[in-house]
C-alpha cells in the first residue's frame, strides 16, 4: 500500500485541453511538492505547497492544497505539447519520517 | 553548469559485479540524496547524507554503501548485483532539507544482465 496515491495513473489529451491531476493521501502532509519528470531526466520541482487551502499559480498550472492538508491537485489549462511528461506529488508525511515520500506518478501525454 | 551531475548515465553489467556510482553538486547544499526508480516510476529514497553525515538510512541491502568524501559529493558503491537492482539510480541534493527543493541529476540507468 501507496502512503500517496496519484490519479490518474495515465492521461492522453489533445492540445488546447484541460486536465487534473490528483494526488491522496489517508496521512497528513506537512507539506507537498510537485514535479514534472521528461524521459531520461531528472523530475524538476514546480512548487511546495504548506498551508491547508492554498492555491498556487505557475502561468498555466493551477496547485491546490486541500484544507485538511490530505490531498492535492494539479490543474493545466489549455495543455501544450510541452506540458508532457511525469508528474510526480512528493509530501512529508510525519508517519514516514522526515523524508519526502512521492507518488507513482502520472503519466500525461499532450498530442499537438 | 550542471548542478547536480552523476556519472555514469548508463550502466550495463553482469550479475555478481560490484559497481559505483558518482555524484557531484555545486549548488552549495548541505544535504544529499541517493533515490531509486524502478520500472514502475516509484521514486524512493535509500540515503540521505547532511554534511557528510548519514541522517537516512532506509531498508537497503547492505550491498549498497554510500560514501560521502565532503558534502558536494555522494558516491553509490553497490556490491554483488542482482537483477533487482535494476532501475534508475538518482542523486539529488537540498539546502533545506527534505522539507526544501530536491534538486535532481539526470538519473543512472542500471541493468543488470
Amino acid at each position: 500500500t501507496q502512503l500517496l496515491e496519484q490519479s490518474p495513473q495515465f492521461l492522453s489529451i489533445q492540445e488546447g485541453e484541460n486536465l487534473t491531476v490528483y494526488c491522496n493521501s489517508s496521512s497528513v502532509f506537512s507539506s507537498l511538492q510537485w514535479y514534472r519528470q521528461e524521459p531520461g531526466e531528472g523530475p524538476v520541482l514546480l512548487v511546495t505547497v504548506v498551508t491547508g487551502g492554498e492555491v498556487k499559480k505557475l502561468k498555466r498550472l493551477t496547485f491546490q492544497f486541500g484544507d485538511a492538508r490530505k490531498d492535492s491537485s494539479l490543474h493545466i489549462t489549455a495543455a501544450q505539447p510541452g506540458d508532457t511528461g511525469l508528474y510526480l506529488c512528493a509530501g512529508l508525511i510525519k508517519a514516514a519520517g522526515n523524508k519526502l515520500t512521492f507518488g507513482g506518478g502520472t503519466r500525461v501525454l499532450v498530442k499537438p | 553548469d550542471t548542478a547536480v551531475s552523476q556519472t555514469p548515465k548508463y550502466l550495463v553489467t553482469q550479475m555478481g559485479n560490484d559497481k559505483s556510482i558518482k555524484c557531484e553538486q555545486n549548488l552549495g547544499h548541505d544535504t544529499m540524496y541517493w533515490y531509486k526508480q524502478d520500472s514502475k516510476k516509484f521514486l524512493k529514497i535509500m540515503f540521505s547524507y547532511n554534511n557528510k553525515e548519514l541522517i537516512i538510512n532506509e531498508t537497503v541491502p547492505n550491498r549498497f554503501s554510500p560514501k560521502s568524501p565532503d558534502k558536494a559529493h555522494l558516491n553509490l558503491h553497490i556490491n554483488s548485483l542482482e537483477l533487482g537492482d535494476s532501475a534508475v539510480y538518482f542523486c539529488a541534493s537540498s539546502q533545506e532539507g527534505p522539507s526544501g527543493p530536491q534538486h535532481f541529476g539526470d538519473g543512472t540507468r542500471l541493468s543488470i544482465l
